[in-house]
């Protein structure tokens, strides 16, 4: 099973900032990852799939970019809302599934 | 709109099986070509996988559970359920009921979560 390790685990930040989370797949995913973003009491909700491609209505802000193993989730310039957790996600072998553990960003 | 509803046991003591099922309303479970699948999440934790039913039946587990993981599928009732046996504090978790069309949970495909606590 493909094995999903998400880099750093957590981050303090200011708004404004530049901030980049990594993900790196046990094997080659082809581009097949989601990235997610939840925030307290509340389920994920999806901000890019196929590495790069942004969900309706998530801010442009977010981008994704990649290949083979290795996946980067960037938020250009951060913004008070999106202080959360974010989560990578690997479905090139859907339907089974492999979550990254997960980048909690904080305010600085 | 589709929607997607946990309900079960809150609370289930070590050793027993725990079991939630998820309604899904505003569209067919068996309509559509999607996989349907549980995800859980223990509190302070990451997000985990348990496993996806197709709606002709076919299931996938996560293969660290899948000794202890049955999901089904009733059409009739547009429903899916998990249960998960020989339970402990670790399965301590918000279970959430998922629509997984491509093996991506959109904006709509979540279930609110319902937390189910393994305790004496």
């Amino acid at each position: 099973d493909i094995q999903m390790t998400q880099s750093p685990s957590s981050l303090s930040a200011s708004v404004g900032d530049r901030v980049t989370i990594t993900c790196r797949a046990s094997q080659g995913i082809s581009n097949s990852l989601a990235w997610y973003q939840q925030k307290p009491g509340k389920a994920p909700k999806l901000l890019l799939y196929a590495a790069s491609r942004l969900e309706s209505g998530v801010p442009s802000r977010f981008s994704g970019s990649g290949s083979g193993t290795d996946y980067t989730l960037t938020i250009s310039s951060l913004q008070p809302e999106d202080f959360a957790t974010y989560y990578c996600q690997q479905y090139y072998s859907t339907p089974l599934l492999t979550f990254g553990g997960g980048t909690k960003v904080e305010i600085k | 709109q589709l929607q997607l509803q946990e309900s079960g046991p809150g609370l289930v003591k070590p050793s027993e099986t725990l079991s939630l099922t998820c309604t899904v309303s505003g569209g067919s479970i068996s309509s559509s070509s999607y996989y349907w699948g549980w995800i859980r999440q223990p509190p302070g934790k990451g997000l985990e996988w348990i496993g996806s039913i197709y709606y002709s039946g076919s299931t996938y587990y996560n293969p660290s559970l899948k000794s202890r993981v049955t999901i089904s599928v009733d059409t009739s009732k547009n429903q899916f359920s998990l249960k998960l046996s020989s339970v402990t504090a670790a399965d301590t978790a918000v279970y959430y009921c998922a629509r997984t069309p491509g093996g991506i949970v959109d904006s709509v495909g979540w279930g609110q979560g319902t937390l189910v606590t393994v305790s004496s």
